[in-house]
């Protein structure tokens, strides 16, 4: 089974521009997680999709949104870049996201923003 | 806010010793705690789980002790290997049993000396 896919691996912004990230789960995981991961504020969570909708929100501003397609793949989208959204973004697939339920991670996708 | 906390931010070892990372939690209410292992341009890699009914739970060469009178968990990893150098995160699963949400810890960086 493939496991946790997330595309691009790597990307450049500029400040003021708007970024889409996108994950595909494990096949049959319905749901999907996204944690924005720095040196500085380790791993946060930003939000959960299952079945197309949003399950929960971490405490990030509003210029960070997602969406969940019928298939179970995710899309995390930022607008107005700034500096301190440099981090790595990480999604995670689970089978119910249920606690108990493992969450697979992928690689990232290393954002800079200049 | 709740939030889970690594003892230590480096651990060295030499290899064939046990290792021990520690971790402290805060909100009582959780009851589902998850040790994970990052290494370098990876996705966190799943170790081992802990329900909160339980205190002690083994796996291949790795333990995971939860203490909750003192919201303490930690991870034992036996005959460590050079291998297992990578960064080391505690989570924990928060709010209701129907979400893909954890709390992650700052990490504990594992270094095993050859």
């Amino acid at each position: 089974k493939a496991g946790v896919t997330q595309t691009p691996r790597y990307l450049i912004k500029t400040r003021g521009q708007q970024v889409t990230l996108s994950c595909s789960p494990i096949s049959g995981h319905r749901s999907v997680s996204w944690y924005q991961q720095t040196p500085g504020q380790g791993l946060q969570f930003l939000f959960e999709y299952f079945s197309e909708t949003q399950r929960n929100k971490g405490n990030f501003p509003g210029r960070f949104s997602g969406r969940q397609f019928s298939n179970s793949r995710s899309e995390m989208n930022v607008s107005t870049l700034e500096l301190g959204d440099s981090a790595l973004y990480l999604c995670a697939s689970s089978l119910y996201g249920q606690n108990y339920n493992e969450q697979f991670f992928g690689p990232g996708t290393r954002l800079t923003v200049l | 806010g709740e939030s889970v906390g690594l003892h230590l931010p480096t651990l060295s070892v030499q290899e064939g010793d046990n290792s021990i990372i520690n971790c402290a939690y805060s909100n009582s209410a959780s009851d589902y705690f998850i040790w994970y292992k990052q290494e370098s341009g990876k996705g966190p890699q799943f170790i081992i789980d802990i329900r909160s009914n339980m205190d002690k739970r083994q796996g291949q060469r790795v333990t995971v002790l939860l203490n909750k009178t003192v919201k303490h968990l930690s991870l034992q990893i036996a005959a460590t290997q050079p291998g297992d150098s990578a960064v080391y995160f505690c989570a924990e699963a928060y709010g209701s049993s129907n979400t893909g949400k954890l709390i992650f810890g700052q990490g504990t960086t594992l270094q095993v000396k050859p």
